[in-house]
């Protein structure tokens, strides 16, 4: 099972918007709506941020939106703030009954 | 306070075996399916394999398929991993993670919205 397709990095500046992709297959992200998304600081666990392709868990902010539209899954960040700079990992149940994880973008606050 | 510790971690030669735990405390754990998810240094996360509330439903990434066996006792709130013909690529840092619903019935197939802070493995001659 290949990982999901990341970019490697995105960047923004406080307060815009910007977005994550997740590409993957038939087989994963377009076949389930079981992509989920977390965020990942230096030296921590990962945190869910995303599941179900567009629900927040209690507690994270409504600046975290997430969506799916065939093969990619997409996070959007909105009014992005300097707590958001770090690593964000997509993941998605497979036709295998495994789950994969995305490639990993590094999000950096200008 | 919900919490998941992992320990067993250690360094082991190329070939060896290694029996990792994870310790829940904080919530019912015998209602929760739980995974394993293994992070080498510097990279991505990968998932490496899932079992449901019971037992009775276990999954395997390829990478670990037929080395790693995955196990749970619920009267001692504990998840396992043993770890056998360990590999270098095996090195990482090895997370305990709960699925975010309750009864899940397919391994992998949920969100994990509690982490341990993991415990490492090194395979090195």
């Amino acid at each position: 099972q290949s990982a999901l397709t990341q970019p490697a990095s995105v960047s923004g500046s406080p307060g815009q918007s910007i977005t994550i992709s997740c590409t993957g297959t038939s087989s994963d992200v377009g076949g389930y709506n079981y992509v989920s998304w977390y965020q990942q600081h230096p030296g921590k666990a990962p945190k869910l941020m995303i599941y179900e392709v567009s629900n927040r868990p209690s507690g994270v902010p409504d600046r975290f939106s997430g969506s799916k539209s065939g093969n990619t899954a997409s996070l959007t960040i909105s009014g992005l703030q300097a707590e958001d700079e770090a690593d964000y990992y997509c993941s998605s149940y497979t036709s295998s009954s495994t789950q994969v994880f995305g490639t990993g973008t590094k999000v950096t606050v200008l | 306070e919900v919490q998941l510790v992992e320990s067993g971690g250690g360094v082991v030669r190329p070939g060896g075996s290694l029996r990792l735990s994870c310790a829940a405390s904080g919530f019912t754990f015998d209602d929760y399916g739980m995974s394993w998810v293994r992070q080498a240094p510097g990279k991505g996360l990968e998932w490496v394999s899932g079992i449901n509330w019971n037992g009775g439903s276990t999954g395997y990434a390829d990478s670990v398929k037929g080395r790693f066996t995955i196990s749970r006792d619920n009267a001692k709130n504990s998840l396992y991993l043993q770890m056998n013909s360990l590999r270098a690529e095996d090195t990482a840092l090895y997370h305990c993670a709960r699925d975010r619903n309750v009864d899940t019935a397919m391994p992998g197939s949920d969100a994990f919205d509690i982490w341990g802070q993991g415990t490492m493995v090194t395979v090195s001659s």
